[in-house]
This record gives structure tokens, C-alpha cells and sequence, in this order.
């Protein structure tokens, strides 16, 4: 296994485009987090699954963001309508189910929205 | 929500000194804390993940210590090297396997 991938790297869209980001966990991990990180602040949580089973989202997010783990192995995040404030660093990390041990995160793509 | 703080926000080390900072987290109901590291253009890496009060973890030239019973934890690096240059980010899970809140990050840089 080669950790946990994210597609595509870097993403540049205009204003009021689509856009959609790939991630693929580590294949033994049943947890798989979203997260959002602009520049100066820590990663912010998004959304997070437990196999196919979308657990939790964040109250900061809008109705344009949403996530899908459809058969439990990779997600997608889908931000419609993009405003230039959805630029940032988007991560995506794994865990197993126990959780006892640090989460594997990708390496993470930078979306731009001008 | 949890309110997690990193102290300095960036800290400039020369090559060969160590250097220190820290996290604050809330005390009550605490389950376990992350450390990560974080390159330019890389993915966060995993340091430590600590559970228990007074625990004392290392890697390398890097260690950690904790204390829940007041909210704390700091990590050092010991005889800092360009290659230490990174963000440093600690974050409390809210329990196993659930989301991480992360702190601002503390930006080390390592000059040679």
C-alpha cells in the first residue's frame, strides 16, 4: 500500500464552477476524514466516514460542499458553485477503526478559485 | 467545539540549538493527543500520539511530553537541523477513531 493518495494535486477553477477531489485511503483503514487548511490556521475538519457511512459534518460547512464514500474505499468531495473563499489546501487523512494510533493523510490538493 | 492553541505561532532556530513549544488543549474529558509534522509540499506526519499523564515519547532528536491534569503538552527538538524546518500541529481526538481539532501550527525554521 502506498498511504493514502489524493487527485488532483493542484486544481485552478473560475468562480461558479463544479470541481470534484479523489481521495483514496489506506485499503485496511475504515475512517476516512476530510479536512480544510488555509494559509496561517491549522487543518480544519470537514466531514469524516466509517465505511460507506458519512458520520459527522461540520456545521461550518455549506450546502455547496458534499462527500460520498460509496462502496466504503474512496471518497469524493464535490464543492459546487466555488467562490473564491474555497481556496485552500484540502486533506484527507485515514484511520483503522480503533483509532489508537496517528492518522495517514494524503497529500492534500490545493485548489484556487479565481 | 475545542479550543486548541499552539505557542509560538513560528520560531527561527539556528542549526545545533534546541528549541521547545506547546500546546493547550481543554483538560476535562481528554482522550489521547496527536502530534504531527507537517513539510512543505508534503503530507502531515504522524510524531506521536499520546495518551496517558506524565507520558514521555521520542523520535530521533524529538520528544514530547504530557500533562492532562492541566491541559498541556510541549514538544522539543533537540540540536535542530534544516531538515527540522516544518509545522509543527498537535490535535485531540474527541475519542478513538473520531475527528482531530488541530491547533494554529507552530512554523519552525531551521537556518544553517
Amino acid at each position: 500500500d502506498t498511504g493514502v493518495s489524493q487527485d488532483p494535486r493542484h486544481k485552478i477553477t473560475k468562480r461558479g464552477q463544479n470541481v470534484t477531489f479523489r481521495c483514496d485511503p489506506i485499503s485496511e483503514h475504515n475512517r476516512l476524514y476530510w479536512y480544510r487548511q488555509t494559509l496561517g490556521q491549522g487543518p480544519e475538519f470537514l466531514t469524516y466516514f466509517q465505511n460507506e457511512a458519512q458520520l459527522e459534518k461540520s456545521r461550518l460547512l455549506s450546502d455547496r460542499f458534499s462527500a460520498e464514500r460509496p462502496k466504503g474505499s474512496f471518497s469524493t468531495l464535490e464543492i459546487q458553485r466555488t467562490e473564491q473563499g474555497d481556496s485552500a489546501m484540502y486533506l484527507c487523512a485515514s484511520s483503522p477503526g480503533g483509532g489508537a494510533g496517528g492518522y495517514t493523510f494524503g497529500s492534500g490538493t490545493r485548489l484556487t478559485v479565481v | 467545539i475545542l479550543n486548541v492553541e499552539q505557542s509560538p505561532q513560528s520560531l527561527h532556530v539556528q542549526e545545533g540549538d534546541s528549541t521547545n513549544f506547546t500546546c493547550s488543549f481543554p483538560s476535562s474529558n481528554f482522550y489521547a493527543l496527536h502530534w504531527y509534522r507537517w513539510e512543505t509540499a508534503k503530507s502531515p506526519e504522524a510524531l506521536f500520539v499520546m495518551t496517558l499523564n506524565g507520558d514521555e515519547k521520542k523520535k530521533g532528536r524529538i520528544s514530547a511530553t504530557l500533562n492532562t491534569k492541566e491541559g498541556y503538552s510541549y514538544l522539543y527538538i533537540k540540536g535542530s537541523q534544516p531538515e527540522d524546518s516544518a509545522t509543527y500541529l498537535c490535535a485531540p481526538p474527541q475519542a478513538a477513531g473520531n475527528k482531530l481539532t488541530f491547533g494554529g501550527g507552530t512554523r519552525v525554521l531551521v537556518k544553517p
